[in-house]
């Protein structure tokens, strides 16, 4: 079973921020936080990974809480293109990825 | 994005055939996973591999086989295929020392399997 939990789905407006929550309280102290995307039949996309401090980069920001029991991707200026399927994940035993049900964003014009 | 290329990208097959779909990837890394995606499943792990014909069971490798030959070709076999096997499957990159590491992983762009 999936270590995290998101909402199913969200709508955005586009040019604007899209925050999207993740819950992990299970999470333990030296596991990290990534982020995919999924876009419909394509394989899954890498945004963004951490473990306890904010990171960014050229697609999107992780804003990691300070107990480590949830977080937030930013997209900061979403676009069309960004209307994907997005999953919070933390690896499992065997450095396998465990895939939830994800958040599905649509960014709506 | 990583070089990471799979084959056949589309198959149709019938029941007890056997099925081989490869994983090849120009990055050198060490680690390569075989995943499958079904409704209501998310992505499960099939097997991975740590290296050069170092490779072990994931969640969902019951029916399935892999070889690992060299650094940039994973293979996956379904040595009688069966209709339950019907899925996209997805192949995975990653560097790193071991599944402790906090590497990502890179996904090709799957593989759709359609046993008949």
């Amino acid at each position: 079973d999936a270590k995290t939990t998101q909402p199913p789905s969200m709508d955005c407006a586009e040019g604007r921020a899209a925050n999207l929550p993740c819950n992990h309280s299970t999470i333990s102290g030296n596991e990290y936080v990534y982020w995919y995307r999924q876009i419909h039949s394509q394989g899954p996309q890498y945004i963004i990974h951490g473990l306890k401090n904010n990171e960014t980069n050229e697609m999107a920001s992780l804003i990691i809480t300070e107990d480590r029991k949830s977080s937030t991707l930013i997209l900061p200026h979403a676009t069309l293109r960004d209307t994907a399927v997005y999953y919070c994940i933390v690896r499992g035993s065997q450095g396998n990825l465990i895939f939830g049900k994800g958040t599905k964003l649509s960014v709506k014009p | 994005d990583a070089g990471i290329t799979q084959s056949p990208r589309h198959k149709v097959t019938e029941t007890g055939t056997p099925v081989t779909l490869r994983c090849h990837q120009t990055e050198n890394h060490r680690y390569m996973y075989w995943y499958r995606q079904d409704p209501g499943h998310g992505l499960r792990l099939i097997h991975y591999s740590y290296g050069v014909k170092d490779t072990d069971k994931g969640e969902v490798s019951d029916g399935y086989s892999v070889s690992r030959s060299k650094t940039e070709d994973f293979l996956l076999t379904l040595e009688s295929a069966t209709s339950s096997q019907t899925s996209v499957y997805f192949c995975a990159i990653s560097e790193g020392r071991g599944p402790e590491s906090n590497q990502p992983q890179h996904f090709g762009d799957g593989t759709r399997l359609s046993i008949l």
